[in-house]
C-alpha cells in the first residue's frame, strides 16, 4: 500500500465518543486525504492536506477535523461521533497536482468505524 | 458540478473473454482522469491515469481511453482472468488543483 498505515483498522465506538483515526505515510508525499465510502455514495472526500498545518475542507467535512503536524502524520477526527459516521475511511497521499504521474493517488487499507 | 458515471453497476464475464468497462462524465473540461481497482476489503489501487492532452494509457492487458468531447472514457481489459475480479473506480479531476470527483464503481466478476 505504498508506505500507508492507517490505525485502527477497525473501532466499535459509541454515540458522543470522539474518535481519532491516524494515517501514517513512510513515501514524504506532500498531499494526504481522509475520504469514506458509503454503499450508495462511493468515495467522498472529507478533508485534505497539502503541506505541514495546511488543510483544506472536501465535500463531507462536517462533524469532522483534521490536523497535520508532520508530514508524514495526518490525523482525523470526529468530535462527537454519531451514527451517520459509520463508514470506511480511507487515507490516501499523492506527490503532485502539478500534472506529472506522481499525481497518482495511493490509497491506505481503510479503517472500518461502527458508531453505535 | 462534475458528476460520473459508471454503469453497469456489475458484470459478470467467462475468462478469457476481452471486456470494456464504461466511465462517463458530465464536464468534458477535464485535467485527467484516473482508473483505480478495488479487491475486497482493501484500498484503491491506481491502474492507469491519463492526462486530458492523452487519448489512452496502457498498462499489460489493460488499456484505457478517453474521449472528453463525448464525456466518455473506456477500460478495455485483454484476455481476463479470475484474478481481475474486483470493483474497478474512474474518478475525474477538473483542475490542477481541484479534486477527484469518482464513480460508484463497477463489480467484475471473471468466471473460471
Amino acid at each position: 500500500d505504498a508506505g500507508i498505515t492507517q490505525s485502527p483498522r477497525h473501532k466499535v465506538t459509541e454515540t458522543g465518543t470522539p474518535v481519532t483515526l491516524r494515517c501514517h505515510q513512510t513515501e514524504n508525499h506532500r498531499y494526504m486525504y481522509w475520504y469514506r465510502q458509503d454503499p450508495g455514495h462511493g468515495l467522498r472526500l472529507i478533508h485534505y492536506s497539502y503541506g505541514v498545518k495546511d488543510t483544506d475542507k472536501g465535500e463531507v467535512s462536517d462533524g469532522y477535523s483534521v490536523s497535520r503536524s508532520k508530514t508524514e502524520d495526518f490525523l482525523l477526527t470526529l468530535e462527537s461521533a454519531t451514527s451517520s459516521q459509520t463508514s470506511v475511511y480511507f487515507c490516501a497521499i499523492s506527490d503532485s497536482t502539478g500534472g506529472t504521474t506522481n499525481e497518482k493517488l495511493f490509497f491506505g487499507s481503510g479503517t472500518q468505524l461502527s458508531v453505535l | 458540478k462534475q458528476e460520473v458515471t459508471q454503469i453497469p453497476a456489475a458484470l459478470s464475464v467467462p475468462e478469457g473473454e476481452n471486456l470494456v468497462l464504461n466511465c462517463s462524465f458530465t464536464d468534458s473540461a477535464i485535467y485527467n482522469l484516473q482508473w483505480f481497482r478495488q479487491d475486497p476489503g482493501k484500498g484503491l489501487t491506481s491502474l492507469l491515469l491519463i492526462q486530458s492532452s492523452q487519448r489512452e494509457q496502457t498498462s499489460g492487458r489493460l488499456n484505457a481511453s478517453l474521449d472528453k468531447s463525448s464525456g466518455r472514457s473506456t477500460l478495455y481489459i485483454a484476455a481476463s482472468q479470475p484474478g481481475d475480479s474486483a470493483t474497478y473506480l474512474c474518478a475525474v479531476k477538473c483542475g490542477a488543483n481541484s479534486k477527484l470527483t469518482f464513480g460508484k464503481g463497477i463489480t467484475l466478476s471473471v468466471r473460471p
